[in-house]
């Protein structure tokens, strides 16, 4: 059965730092490429960034773009989102998936920034 | 980037009836290898989004077949050819094509 489960999530001031880490299982891990994609009542639905198989590719969303760094492990089969610099505007729920959002998502891990 | 707009933004279908949801895109969507990357997503309440259909009409696995896309270049629909109480949600659509990837503000399905 294929898990995606996200965890490091919480509340966080502005300015403030949090590393988001995603489990996997039920699927070769080190084959697909793999996002994290963002939820939130203002914004919506967004697509935050992506990462290559190997890690060697990497694309974000420009809003986050020198503030978010996405990595892999694929001994751990494991996806991190290292956020810092967080702002107001970065509250949402973050979702882990595969690069072509594949079903299913994972359930997702609350971010807020407030003071 | 490509703004995605859906309408209706909230529809109210009585059981058993069809209901249909557009997308439009502000560019094409055919990609320079030929494929169009548009999906469409189901999010029930309290769940994470999932996806339904990718590449303009292709159904994912599990997903009834009561559900249909079509559409091409820059317009797109969801059709729902009878509506269950299980449908009931938010139905996003989604570019892949082009980067960043961009979703439609999502329309609310609800029973009459």
């Amino acid at each position: 059965e294929v898990q995606l489960v996200e965890s490091g999530g919480g509340l966080v001031q502005p300015g403030g730092s949090l590393r988001l880490s995603c489990a996997v299982s039920g699927f070769t891990f080190r084959t697909y490429w793999m996002s994290w994609l963002r939820q939130s009542p203002g914004k919506g639905l967004e697509w935050v960034a992506n990462i290559k198989q190997d890690g060697t590719e990497k694309n974000y969303l420009d809003s986050v773009k020198g503030r978010f760094t996405i990595s892999r492990d694929n001994a751990k089969s494991s996806l991190y989102l290292q956020m810092d610099s967080l702002r107001v505007e970065d509250t949402a729920i973050y979702y882990c998936a595969r690069d072509a959002l594949t079903p299913p998502w994972g359930q997702g891990t609350l971010v807020t920034v407030s003071s | 980037d490509v703004v995605m707009s859906q309408s209706p933004l909230s529809l109210a279908v009585t059981l058993g009836q069809p209901a249909s949801i557009s997308c439009r895109s502000s560019q094409s969507l055919v990609h320079s290898d030929g494929s169009t990357y548009f999906n469409w997503f189901q999010q029930r309440p309290g769940q994470s989004p999932r996806r339904l259909i990718y590449k303009v009409s292709n159904r994912d696995s599990g997903v009834p077949d009561r559900f249909s896309g079509s559409g091409s270049g820059t317009d797109f629909t969801l059709k729902i050819s009878r509506v269950e109480a299980e449908d009931v949600g938010v139905y996003y659509c989604m570019q892949g094509t082009h980067w960043p990837r961009t979703f439609g503000q999502g329309t609310k399905v609800e029973i009459k």
